[in-house]
């Protein structure tokens, strides 16, 4: 069973562009959250999701940013018009339906972006 | 959601047991304590998790005191390879929830 998959990897963009990172889930996980994390810095809940829909976003800035989580394919996190303050190292992690016990997040390896 | 505090780093020696307390004073009825692990330019990966007494797996052991306001996560003879930054997240068990990462504890091992 493959692990939760970013991609890309790295990503640079300049100023003024858009980025947009993905994430496929573990076969079986319909819940999705992004996180960002800056250098040296422990990680900052952006959103959660289920399939079609956004269950929390309260840790996602108002302007510039979204996600989705369509029926079929990835989930996208997208950044508009980017900015230096937007680089940083940006996981996803899956999550089965909701058991009896607080789920186990599967983290991703990670999309790093550099905004130049 | 129950805020936690950790030290930010610690140092160890190959072979000496770890142990690396969390403190939740405000930890609700509901929430359980989940540990991660992180090494550099990964993510987070899930270590142990528990909701009072103790917990123990292939990996480590998760100490809580009664009253819940703290725990405890101990590393048996650590390795190099166990150097990384160690998450303490306290959350509730139904409903989506919102995991709050803290800053995290550094853990180095030295040989």
């Amino acid at each position: 069973n493959a692990g939760v998959m970013q991609n890309p990897r790295h990503l640079v963009r300049r100023r003024g562009q858009e980025a947009r990172l993905r994430c496929s889930p573990m076969k079986g996980h319909s819940h999705v959250y992004w996180y960002r994390q800056l250098p040296e810095e422990g990680l900052k809940f952006m959103v959660y999701l289920q399939k079609e829909n956004i269950i929390d976003e309260s840790g996602m800035p108002k302007e510039r940013f979204s996600a989705e989580f369509p029926k079929e394919g990835p989930s996208i996190l997208r950044i508009q018009q980017v900015v230096r303050g937007d680089s940083a190292a940006y996981f996803c992690a899956s999550s089965p339906v909701r058991g009896p016990y607080q789920e186990t997040q599967y983290f991703g390896p990670g999309t790093r972006l550099l905004v130049l | 959601l129950a805020k936690t505090t950790q030290p930010i780093s610690m140092d160890s020696y190959e072979g000496q047991e770890v142990n690396i307390t969390c403190s939740h004073n405000n930890i609700a009825t509901n929430d359980y304590i989940t540990w991660y692990q992180q090494f550099p330019s990964q993510g987070p990966r899930f270590i142990i998790q528990g909701y009072k007494t103790k917990v123990t797996n292939e990996v480590a052991s998760l100490f809580i005191p009664a009253d819940r306001k703290s725990s405890t996560l101990s590393l048996p003879r650590v390795s190099l390879s166990d150097t990384a930054v160690y998450y303490c997240l306290v959350g509730e068990n139904t409903g989506g929830f919102k995991t709050i990462f803290g800053a995290g504890t550094r853990l180095f091992v030295k040989a």
